[in-house]
């Protein structure tokens, strides 16, 4: 079956602090691994897309890699800032009929306090 | 606004109510979908049009009634919901040969 967790389920940082959030998957076949900002009460929002053969990929403050052997990712958040404050998702697509064949994970919801 | 935009943004209803959700995409994209979103839970996929067609159903209640009228828009129509029909409902849309994916901002769905 496969799936996708993400860790830690939720995380309180101080403004300015760095961060990193974990997914593990299963899912196969692999075809891209996209991280989603999804603010509260709002729609998840692209940050990242990566394939099989991109190890890591910036997208400002953002830093995603991917280790498709052992089939983890990350998503590393520099010098944070209170509007980072959101839930962030770890969706694993794979590859057949359609683009519709995504497996998400549960989000970890990240809190940036001053 | 990502270019999905989704209305209403809220909405309350009773048990025996019956009424639509809209999503309407300004992107030139041609698959549809609606997700439902609840608390602590991944997002679930509900319904998949593609070229106007639904192409997957996944195991949804007959309460839930898709329609996709033409490729820019898309509606989903409630009626006598349950309580646990509570949940953030999202439209997203894709060109499908490239699979990305633009969500709307959803309809946060209370069912009283």
């Amino acid at each position: 079956k496969n799936q996708v967790e993400q860790s830690p389920q939720s995380l309180i940082i101080l403004e300015g602090k760095n961060c990193t959030l974990q997914c593990n998957y299963t899912v196969s076949p692999f075809s891209n691994l996209r991280w989603y900002k999804q603010d509260t009460g709002r729609g998840p929002v692209s940050l990242t897309i990566m394939t099989f053969s991109e190890n890591t990929k910036s997208n400002g403050r953002y830093t995603a890699t991917l280790d498709a052997d052992t089939k983890q990712s990350s998503l590393h958040i520099t010098a944070s800032q209170l509007s980072d404050s959101a839930s962030y998702i770890c969706v694993v697509s794979s590859p057949g009929a359609g683009s519709y064949q995504l497996t998400f994970g549960k989000g970890t919801k990240l809190s940036v306090i001053p | 606004e990502t270019g999905v935009t989704q209305t209403p943004r809220h909405l309350v209803m009773g048990m025996t109510n019956k009424k639509s959700l809209k999503c309407e995409q300004h992107l030139g994209h041609n698959a549809m979908y609606w997700y439902k979103q609840s608390a602590k839970k991944p997002l679930e996929l509900m319904f998949v049009y593609s070229l106007e067609e639904r192409v997957e159903n996944n195991s949804v209640p007959s309460r839930f009634s898709p329609e996709c009228p033409n490729s820019s828009h898309l509606f989903l129509h409630l009626h006598t919901l349950q309580p646990e029909d509570s949940a953030l409902y999202l439209c997203a849309s894709s060109q499908e040969t490239l699979g990305g994916y633009t969500f709307g901002s959803g309809t946060r769905l209370t069912v009283v």
